[in-house]
């Protein structure tokens, strides 16, 4: 079946200008997450959606960060007022939920984004 | 503090031997999940294996096990009869179930390369 999409899968902007990122997660998965991942490190959590629940924006790193999620469908992380720092790779997940205690994240693709 | 610490930039191994990734973690949530995930040059996070804070016996898929040793707080993944395929960044990650976090803490990575 199909996996969790994500698009663009590379983005190039110049510092200041908005960026929109899209995850659509595997058909029937309630919890979405959103990662950030710089150059060789580790993933860094974002944000969390779990069915119509207030989402988890504990890991959002700054207001120009936001996310949001219609029902069980497709994410946007938009970034407003990029900046260089901003340049990583974006990893949305879904899973079954977190109601289980073992559970796995479905991964997609990644999208690249460079700010310069 | 971090939560997970991997302290293997990079390892290599021989193809067709075993080798051992380190990971230690930190937590003081009784009831936590650790995961493996693989990730090749392509991208994408692969799933590798699951061990539950509870299970009492080493989780096992596969070529791929993992060393669970609580007090110690240790859960290094071994993998046998190593591929040429095998080489990628691997990371170690927590889940913490009675915090109510809803994110998997990464560590920072290892990068693995098998030698033919």
């Amino acid at each position: 079946g199909a996996g969790v999409s994500q698009s663009p899968s590379n983005k190039v902007t110049e510092k200041g200008k908005d960026v929109e990122l899209r995850c659509d997660p595997i058909s029937g998965h309630t919890a979405l997450y959103w990662y950030r991942q710089r150059l060789g490190q580790g993933l860094e959590f974002l944000i969390y959606f779990q069915d119509n629940s207030a989402p988890d924006k504990s890991g959002l790193p700054s207001d120009r960060f936001s996310a949001e999620r219609t029902g069980e469908s497709v994410s946007t992380l938009t970034i407003q007022r990029t900046q260089q720092e901003d340049s990583a790779v974006y990893l949305c997940a879904s899973s079954q939920g977190s109601g289980t205690v073992s559970y796995e994240q479905y991964f997609g693709p990644g999208t690249r984004l460079t700010v310069t | 503090a971090q939560k997970i610490t991997q302290t293997q930039p990079g390892m290599f191994v021989q193809e067709k031997e075993a080798v051992t990734l380190d990971c230690t973690y930190d937590t003081s949530d009784p009831s936590y999940g650790l995961f493996w995930y693989k990730q090749p040059s392509s991208g994408e996070m692969i799933f590798l294996i699951y061990q539950g804070s509870y299970d009492q016996q080493n989780a096992t898929e596969g070529r791929y096990s993992l060393n669970f040793q609580k007090a110690r707080k240790s859960a290094n993944l071994v993998i046998s009869a190593s591929q040429l395929g095998d080489s990628a960044m691997y990371f170690c990650a927590m889940r913490e179930f009675q915090t109510g976090a809803n994110n998997l803490f990464f560590g920072t990575g290892t990068r693995l390369t098998v030698i033919p």
